[in-house]
């Protein structure tokens, strides 16, 4: 156990739909990382925030959006759902106080966009 | 651009042999970090080993070592005594700005690892 937690675990929905992944960084943890596995495309990094703020931007689509809360969980929303959107999307928090630091991952939500 | 390179897309080992899983790598940075991850059949990614550019030492964890070779851009992970829950899907990443709060981590294709009893 990483100590990283998502939810939910699965989460099927249909396209044009929107939906929110939740998740909860290890204690201590500051930033948090938000990655797309999908067949086609691997893991890709979308997006961390650190503390609160946006910091560094990978390939997100305009259609998906984060955010990180001050009590430091991470919401990732995803709009207007294709499916090609259907993946496994896990997040991954890192102390990341100014040192090289490892990043935990969390089990994952599997979307599956019908 | 940074990028990660996992040629072998499968192996198969027989069970107590050692294993090597190459990566290599490319980026302009001269500060990076290198990791590997597993990722066994239920999904979760684990956290393996991580080497520093700047580290003078591979770095080893248990039966997990890196085979860091700066010069030749090539971080390969090695198992030794291979047990069959080693086998899963293994990821080589790759972090730039070692040092730098904001960095992006990209990772390779992954090398799928079963073990044979």
């Amino acid at each position: 156990d990483s100590g990283v937690t998502q939810t939910p675990k699965h989460l099927i929905t249909a396209t044009g739909q929107r939906v929110t992944l939740r998740c909860s960084p290890r204690s201590g943890d500051l930033s948090v990382y938000w990655y797309q596995q999908s067949l086609d495309q691997g893991l890709q990094f979308l997006i961390q925030y650190y503390n609160g703020e946006e910091r560094a931007k990978g390939n997100i689509l305009e259609r998906f959006s984060a955010q990180q809360f001050p009590d430091l969980h991470s919401e990732l929303n995803l709009s207007s759902l294709e499916l090609g959107d259907s993946a496994l999307y896990f997040c991954a928090s890192s102390l990341l106080a100014g040192e090289v630091d490892t990043q935990y991952f969390g089990p994952g939500t599997r979307l599956t966009v019908l | 651009a940074q990028k990660i390179t996992q040629t072998q897309p499968g192996m198969f080992v027989q069970e107590k042999e050692a294993v090597t899983l190459d990566c290599t790598y490319d980026t302009s940075d001269q500060s990076y970090g290198l990791f590997w991850y597993k990722q066994p059949s239920s999904g979760e990614m684990i956290f393996l080993i991580y080497q520093g550019s700047y580290d003078e030492q591979n770095a080893t964890e248990g039966r997990y070592s890196l085979n860091f070779q700066k010069a030749r851009k090539s971080a390969n992970l090695v198992i030794s005594a291979s047990q069959l829950g080693d086998s899963a899907m293994y990821f080589c990443a790759m972090r730039e700005a070692e040092y730098s709060s904001a960095s992006k981590i990209i990772f390779g294709s992954g090398t799928r690892l079963s073990i044979r009893p």
